[in-house]
């Protein structure tokens, strides 16, 4: 079965450069998620879309941003890059409600190193 | 989201049940509970959810307490493969963000 694909799965980047990460949902599912787990520590949410809409938001810094276009793919732009933003960043997808189990699917992650 | 409270870990010999508990009682009625799993550095992985009733599923089993403030996750023959940070999460089944707490690093040792 088609699973959440992330691109890159690996990126270095200096300081205050930008990074962009590409998050493509499981085939119909209309919600994305992003998180990001810091070393030792657990995923904590940064952001989500429904239909295309931001539908929540949680400690997602203002120099970051995202995204989901038209095809249910999402991108999260990241600028100013800190040392701090050195994380692994996932990516989680679900089906429309009432379509199936109310859980989340995640990606394989990007991990992030900001040198 | 009711927060929820784990052991920080646990082993278990391979082959026999891993029992993992969660205690979440500030739980309210709309709010089930979940169990995902991460596995070193994978995504998080889902395994099982319910409201008041026990559920199992070809993954594990989950036992919830009649008044609901606790559960039990069950693997019930664990290989070295269930090696992983287990997670209970509390929330409504309508969508939304997870909430990782802690979780629980179970060991399955040969």
């Amino acid at each position: 079965a088609a699973g959440v694909i992330q691109s890159p799965r690996h990126l270095i980047k200096e300081k205050r450069e930008t990074a962009t990460l590409k998050c493509y949902p499981i085939p119909r599912h209309d919600t994305v998620y992003w998180y990001q787990q810091g070393p030792g520590q657990d995923p904590q949410f940064l952001i989500s879309f429904y239909e295309k809409m931001q539908s929540d938001k949680g400690s997602i810094p203002d120099r970051f941003s995202a995204q989901q276009f038209s095809d249910y793919h999402s991108e999260l732009n990241m600028s100013s890059l800190e040392l701090g933003d050195s994380a692994l960043y996932f990516c989680a997808s679900s089906p429309p409600r009432g379509q199936g189990i109310e859980t989340q699917y995640f990606g394989p992650g990007t991990r992030l190193l900001v040198l | 989201d009711a927060k929820t409270t784990q052991p920080p870990s646990m082993d278990c010999a391979e082959g026999r049940a891993a029992n993992l508990p969660c205690n979440h009682s500030t739980i309210s009625g709309n709010e089930y509970v979940y169990w995902y799993r991460q596995i070193h550095s994978q995504g998080p992985q889902y395994i099982i959810h319910g409201l008041k009733n026990n559920e199992t599923n070809e993954m594990a089993s989950l036992i919830i307490t009649e008044d609901r403030k606790s559960s039990t996750l069950i693997l019930p023959h664990a290989t070295l493969r269930d090696t992983a940070v287990y997670y209970c999460i509390v929330r409504r089944n309508q969508g939304g963000k997870l909430i990782f707490g802690q979780g629980t690093e179970l060991s399955v040792k040969p």
